[in-house]
């Protein structure tokens, strides 16, 4: 089964600061990579698919990028809103459709 | 409005057997995979079943196979969940998850979850 990890696994950081979260695959996935935000109390949320397409209504501040094994989110201008734990997961080979372990994003 | 609202958590004793519902509205259901995603109170996301949008294709995580069982009625637009065997670890919100695309793809919408409570 292919697993995913994330780092950082948390992080803290400001408003208007540039935040980049690397999602590392155990084997190659081509492009078959998402990212979630999740809020406590709240589902998960799809942000990206297929590494870099952007999910419609979610702000361009957000973006994916990588393809094979690494792969990375940035948000670009941290808003108040974006506190939250980001997971990745992969749907390029299952069972499992694996999720990274998380990453949580608090205010500094 | 697109939405998925899952039903039928609770409280049931180890050993014991819950059926999980999630009802669809506002897309054709009956065109999309579907799938249940657990969290455990304080952890991550674990996938726990995936259906194929005609119900042809099941698949399972290791921990719930032989006990969980995923089906779909798509003249009811709802999904289920069979829980049988029920361990302490088991004890987990459960959101039911739509596929953003007819294939195997992200998930695009989710239920707002149900917990379930395995305990003694």
């Amino acid at each position: 089964a292919i697993q995913l990890t994330q780092s950082p696994s948390s992080l803290s950081a400001s408003v208007g600061d540039r935040v980049t979260i690397t999602c590392r695959a155990s084997q190659g996935i081509s492009s078959a990579l998402a990212w979630y935000q999740q809020k406590p109390g709240k589902a998960p949320k799809l942000l990206i698919y297929d590494a870099s397409s952007l999910e419609s209504g979610v702000p361009s501040r957000f973006s994916g990028s990588g393809s094979g094994t690494d792969f990375t989110l940035t948000i670009s201008s941290l808003q108040p809103e974006d506190f939250a734990t980001y997971y990745c997961q992969q749907f390029n080979s299952y069972p499992p459709f694996t999720f990274g372990p998380g990453t949580k994003v608090d205010i500094k | 409005q697109v939405q998925l609202v899952e039903s039928g958590g609770g409280v049931v004793q180890p050993g014991g057997s819950l059926r999980l519902s999630c009802a669809a509205s506002g897309f054709t259901f009956s065109s999309y995979g579907m799938h249940w995603v657990r969290q455990a109170p304080g952890k991550g996301l674990e996938w726990v079943a995936f259906i194929r949008y005609d119900g042809s294709n099941k698949y399972y995580a290791d921990s719930v196979k032989g006990r969980f069982t995923i089906s779909r009625d798509n003249s009811k637009n709802t999904l289920y969940l069979q829980m049988n065997s029920l361990r302490a670890e088991d004890t987990a919100v459960y959101y039911c998850a739509k596929d953003l695309v007819r294939g195997v793809g992200a998930f695009d919408i989710w239920g707002q979850g149900t917990m379930v409570t395995v305990s003694s």
